[in-house]
């Protein structure tokens, strides 16, 4: 069990809609990054938000934008959803030290587009 | 993109077995991570080997790099069923500030 927790667990939504998804981070942790699963395949990066900035990203398109709080949690929102957006959608904390050594993934969030 | 390909992409075996899956990548790497899944969960992390390491072990659990043939191994011995879970390598280039990008992963199912 990692202290990374993402809420909610399963959510299901209809092509056009607009979703957040939402990440605590481990304590401790002032690096969070975001990554889409498609079912039977590995994460794919989004991006990485270091001191509520975003200092990385993936082939992704705009409509995927996030943020950091102060306290280091994340959201992840996604505009204009479509049929291929459903995936397991992961939230991934670290140290700024450590972050290209280790992960500390969540549990995820399933996301069904219909 | 995914830059790590595993090899197989299904394993099964009989508990007690040792269990092998590959990894092969395409870049220079500064090091490459083994991480766990269970079934529609988030991932683990196994064990780190950096470039300039050639094996590393952790428990039950070996690993082996090959920075010429761009491939590294995972072995798992004497395999539980608690072992059963999706198995992904991860490559971190020596290349700028990358993300950490994950191959398709092996399905390792290991019967009682």
């Amino acid at each position: 069990e990692t202290g990374v927790t993402q809420s909610p667990t399963h959510l299901i939504k209809t092509r056009g809609q607009q979703v957040t998804l939402r990440c605590s981070s481990q304590s401790g942790h002032n690096t969070v990054s975001w990554y889409q699963q498609a079912l039977g395949q590995g994460p794919q990066f989004i991006f990485q938000y270091y001191r509520e900035e975003e200092n990385g990203r993936g082939n992704f398109p705009p409509r995927f934008s996030g943020l950091q709080f102060p306290n280091y949690s994340s959201e992840l929102n996604v505009n204009a959803l479509e049929l291929d957006d459903s995936a397991l959608y992961l939230c991934a904390s670290s140290d700024q030290g450590t972050v290209n050594e280790k992960l500390f993934f969540g549990s995820g969030t399933q996301l069904s587009v219909l | 993109s995914q830059q790590g390909e595993e090899d197989p992409q299904a394993l099964s075996i009989q508990e007690g077995e040792n269990a092998t899956m590959n990894c092969s990548y395409k870049t220079s790497i500064n090091n490459l991570q083994w991480y766990r899944q269970n079934s529609g969960r988030g991932l683990v992390h196994l064990i780190l080997i950096r470039s300039n390491e050639r094996e590393k072990h952790s428990g039950r659990l070996r690993v082996t790099l090959d920075t010429s043939k761009k491939s590294s191994s995972l072995l798992i011995t004497a395999s539980r069923a608690a072992d059963t879970a999706s198995y992904f390598c991860a490559t971190m280039s020596n290349s700028g500030n990358t993300p950490l990008v994950f191959g398709k992963g092996t399905r390792l199912s290991v019967i009682a």
